[in-house]
């Protein structure tokens, strides 16, 4: 089957305009993550689903990042009145179960956002 | 608070050779997991291995293995008879039990030359 899609894949934005990040995860993943990654740089934890419920945005940076799962698929990420700190690449990632340890987290190829 | 530290920020090989990346990490738990990644140019992260710290057996698969020796919080990965397709950026990540603070190390980025 499909892995986890993200659009756009490449995003530029001028500085203080909105944007939203798409992801698609895979079809009955239980679970989503939110990530970001700065160049040359490991992943860091943004926010995560389990189906619609958002149970941990403790990674957002500021209020103005927003993420939302209406109907426990699709994801979107929103980042308001965006800064030239908010160029990064914006990861997705889903998995079968809910949270644990154990469960692998796949992820889609990202969106590389730059603020100009 | 857990931290992973990948020393090598970037190792060139030629084709052929072995190479081994390094993993240190560090937390108070007694349950957690240790994961490697594979982020290729195209940018979407590769699932490599998933060890719990209860299992210090290592795993070899291919040209691929992995050893985890929990006395020095390690886990290093080894490529055997390196290939041009293994270049890419390798990430070691550490998560607790409960599937919180899942936490990447900087990457160490492998470029495998003809």
């Amino acid at each position: 089957g499909a892995g986890v899609s993200q659009s756009p894949r490449y995003k530029v934005a001028k500085r203080g305009q909105d944007v939203a990040l798409r992801c698609d995860p895979i079809s009955g993943h239980v679970s989503l993550f939110w990530y970001q990654q700065a160049l040359g740089q490991g992943p860091e934890f943004l926010t995560y689903f389990q189906n619609e419920a958002q149970l941990d945005k403790s990674g957002l940076p500021s209020d103005r990042f927003f993420a939302e799962r209406p109907e426990g698929s699709v994801s979107t990420l929103k980042i308001q009145r965006t800064q030239q700190e908010d160029s990064a690449v914006y990861l997705c990632a889903s998995s079968l179960i809910v949270l644990a340890g154990e469960e692998t987290q796949y992820f889609g190829p990202g969106t590389r956002l730059l603020v100009l | 608070a857990q931290k992973v530290t990948q020393a090598q920020t970037e190792i060139s090989v030629v084709e052929k050779e072995d190479v081994t990346l390094d993993c240190v990490y560090e937390t108070r738990d007694t349950t957690y997991y240790l994961f490697w990644y594979k982020q290729p140019p195209s940018g979407e992260l590769v699932f490599l291995i998933r060890r719990n710290s209860f299992d210090e057996q290592n795993e070899i698969s291919g040209r691929y293995s992995w050893n985890f020796q929990k006395s020095t919080s390690s886990f290093n990965f080894t490529i055997t008879a390196s290939q041009v397709v293994d270049s890419a950026v390798y990430f070691c990540a550490l998560r607790d039990n409960y599937g919180q603070n899942f936490v990447f190390g900087p990457g160490t980025r492998l470029s495998v030359l003809p």
